[in-house]
């Protein structure tokens, strides 16, 4: 199975940009890159998807590296509320349907 | 719409007790999943099911048993529980992988919480 790496925790101040990264140098080209994210005593929550081209919706927008090997979920402006693990999974076109979870980043934002 | 519903929410067992969880979800889905999550921790798939009458081991999945009887539910029980077993259980669903719907996302549940003394 493909895996994600990602840093255990990072911080950011409030109303800056957050740049969270993921490493998937074993992706495959049909491999889809999910970002989660779970906040406070809650369930994970869907943030944003991807294959190849960057993507942007209005929690967050993606970067995809040209070799896809790596991506960044980026927080145009953090704010209180997106204090939460951040998840990056890859989820393959078909064929595997076990997903499985790392650790995860745990984001913290200082006022 | 109520997406992914887990029952009970909290529960409190003893040493060898058995208990069963719910999962019941209303999207349709095919794809059914069982994590678990430790304090501090991040999520380890302990079963999951492909579709009614399917189910698959995980990570994790040593002391628990699953059945997915009915397409909309997928039941994870403990036939005795251990301290070990003292954890926050999340079920998710999605739908299968296909030329245009790998883009399809998974929903969770609210969590359970279960403490085994």
């Amino acid at each position: 199975d493909a895996k994600t790496t990602q840093p255990n925790s990072m911080e950011s101040n409030e109303e800056e940009p957050v740049h969270l990264p993921c490493n998937h140098s074993t992706i495959s080209g049909t491999d889809y890159i999910h970002w989660y994210r779970q906040l406070p005593s809650q369930g994970p929550e869907y943030v944003i998807h991807g294959l190849t081209s960057n993507v942007n919706n209005r929690m967050a927008s993606l970067a995809i590296a040209e070799d896809r090997k790596s991506s960044t979920l980026i927080l145009h402006r953090a704010t209180l509320r997106d204090a939460a693990v951040y998840y990056c999974i890859l989820r393959a076109n078909f064929g595997n349907e076990k997903l499985t979870f790392g650790t995860g980043t745990r984001l913290t934002i200082i006022p | 719409n109520a997406g992914v519903t887990q029952t009970p929410k909290f529960r409190v067992l003893k040493t060898g007790q058995s208990m069963t969880l719910l999962c019941a979800q209303d999207m349709n889905h095919e794809y059914m999943y069982w994590y678990r999550q430790d304090p501090g921790m991040g999520l380890r798939l302990i079963h999951y099911s492909v579709g009614e009458g399917t189910t698959a081991k995980g990570e994790v999945p040593d002391g628990y048993n699953v059945s997915r009887l009915k397409k909309q539910n997928f039941l994870l029980g403990l036939e005795s529980a251990a301290p070990s077993q003292t954890s926050v259980y999340f079920c998710a669903s999605i739908n299968p992988p296909g030329p245009t719907s790998g883009a399809n996302v998974l929903t969770f549940g609210a969590g359970s919480r279960l403490t085994v003394l």
